[in-house]
């Protein structure tokens, strides 16, 4: 099935530095990627959606200076937390939708991002 | 805006005891239930989509169902590798967004 790995599994950074994240799906290419950020014991809240070759979206209430998206290439799509703050640590995870070869959302292992 | 909600928050089992999560959902046009897998510190896994009511998906142990309303997640004679927390997501309407429910955080003891 489709694989999206995502790099790092966890950082540690220090308060007023920047972090990139990225998502690469294997073996076939995504022209979207739902990035979303989960709190402990939270589910899943949708941050943005990134599109090959044009702006990323964000959804009401995100920062899309502090969130910075690129979608550069159909197989990589990367989340910069710039100017990092404690309350930005979290645990962020991407996610390419369904195509005509995969029924579900692939899902990143997930990037846990601790802000000292 | 799309509702998805999921009982019970935390459900302790017995290795062998059967039970059902559930998750109820308000979206006009229904496009797509996902239920997923999530094991602390990874990312959800996939387990089932569900499309239409009446629908009805198995994979091992685990069997979902979907009504017009809501959808059931049946665990039949759980082992203690079923923990986990299950998390149940709607496709919106208009587009490929998925809202989540709060899941459900299964323990299955041995």
């Amino acid at each position: 099935g489709a694989v999206v790995s995502q790099h790092p599994s966890w950082v540690i950074c220090k308060s007023g530095t920047s972090v990139k994240i990225e998502c690469r799906s294997l073996d076939f290419q995504a022209t979207t990627m739902f990035w979303y950020r989960q709190f402990p014991k939270q589910s899943l809240m949708l941050m943005a959606t990134s599109n090959e070759g044009s702006k990323a979206t964000y959804e009401q209430g995100v920062e899309k200076d502090k969130f910075l998206i690129n979608h550069a290439s159909l197989t990589l799509s990367t989340l910069t937390v710039t100017s990092a703050h404690p309350e930005d640590s979290s645990f962020y995870i991407c996610s390419a939708p369904p195509d005509r070869y995969n029924y579900g959302y692939t899902f990143g292992s997930g990037t846990r991002l601790t802000v000292v | 805006e799309d509702q998805v909600t999921q009982s019970p928050e935390a459900l302790r089992l017995q290795e062998g005891e059967s039970s059902s999560l559930n998750c109820s959902y308000t979206v006009s046009g229904l496009r797509g239930l996902f239920w997923y897998r999530q094991d602390p510190g990874k990312g959800p896994e996939f387990l089932f989509t569900l499309y239409s009511a009446g629908e009805e998906k198995e994979k091992e142990r685990l069997k979902a169902t979907l009504t017009k309303k809501e959808s059931f997640l049946h665990i039949t004679a759980p082992k203690p590798e079923d923990s986990a927390t299950y998390l149940c997501a709607v496709q919106d309407p208009e587009d490929y967004k998925l809202s989540f429910g709060a899941g459900t955080t299964v323990t299955v003891r041995a």
